[in-house]
């Protein structure tokens, strides 16, 4: 059954770097697009960004470029977000998905704090 | 960036009642391919969102047939026809036909 597993939470200070990792599971991983959305606490959901099958395609909503990454690598099933200059505002849970977002990740909760 | 209104932004409904969610997009979400990329999720309380509805009207596996979605251009649906206890949780409309996706505010529903 198609599983994506995240990391754990963390706690980061503001201006530090996080990089989240989902692993995948159950489908051929090399295929699909993946993306990534965040929910701040007690909001709704925001779109990230997604990275193509390859690694060698990124979109990223406009409020994240500069400040996001997504890279992925097809020997471990693994995508990674990473999220520089933290700010308190990134205080959210954030979910890996699967192309059209058919199935979800946990969940990783960030908390930036001083 | 495309907008998307839902509305009402909390429904409580009697257990065996029908409810009705609507959702509406700042333009129109039909593909150069035909299709229309909207999708329908439920987040049950401390849970990932789950998607329940795909291209506007297409049920998601496990997915109770009490749901379904209708709708076409820029107007879309979501009702049950009998809410169930299960059913508690935030519903979200998400267009995926033009980047960046985006999401409606969220619509929460309650059991009166």
């Amino acid at each position: 059954q198609v599983q994506l597993v995240q990391s754990g939470a963390e706690v980061k200070k503001p201006g530090a770097s996080v990089k989240i990792s989902c692993k995948a599971s159950g489908f051929t991983f090399a295929t699909y697009y993946m993306h990534w959305v965040r929910q701040a606490p007690g909001q709704g959901l925001e779109w990230m960004g997604v990275i193509n099958p390859t690694g060698d395609g990124k979109s990223y909503a406009q409020r994240f470029q500069g400040r996001v990454t997504m890279t992925r690598d097809t020997s471990t099933s693994t995508v990674y977000m990473e999220v520089s200059s933290l700010r308190s505002e990134d205080t959210a849970v954030y979910y890996c998905a699967r192309d059209l977002l058919d199935f979800w990740g946990q969940g990783t909760l960030v908390t930036v704090s001083s | 960036d495309v907008v998307m209104t839902q509305s009402p932004l909390s429904l409580s409904v009697t257990l065996g009642q029908p409810a009705s969610i609507s959702c509406r997009s700042s333009q129109s979400l039909v593909y150069s391919d035909g299709n229309t990329y909207l999708n329908w999720f439920q987040q049950r309380p401390g849970q990932s969102p789950r998607r329940l509805i795909y291209k506007v009207s297409n049920w998601d596996s496990g997915v109770p047939d009490r749901f379904s979605g209708s709708g076409s251009g820029t107007d879309f649906t979501l009702k049950i026809s009998r809410v169930e206890a299960e059913d508690v949780g935030v519903y979200y409309c998400m267009q995926g036909t033009h980047w960046p996706y985006t999401f409606g505010q969220g619509t929460k529903l309650e059991i009166k």
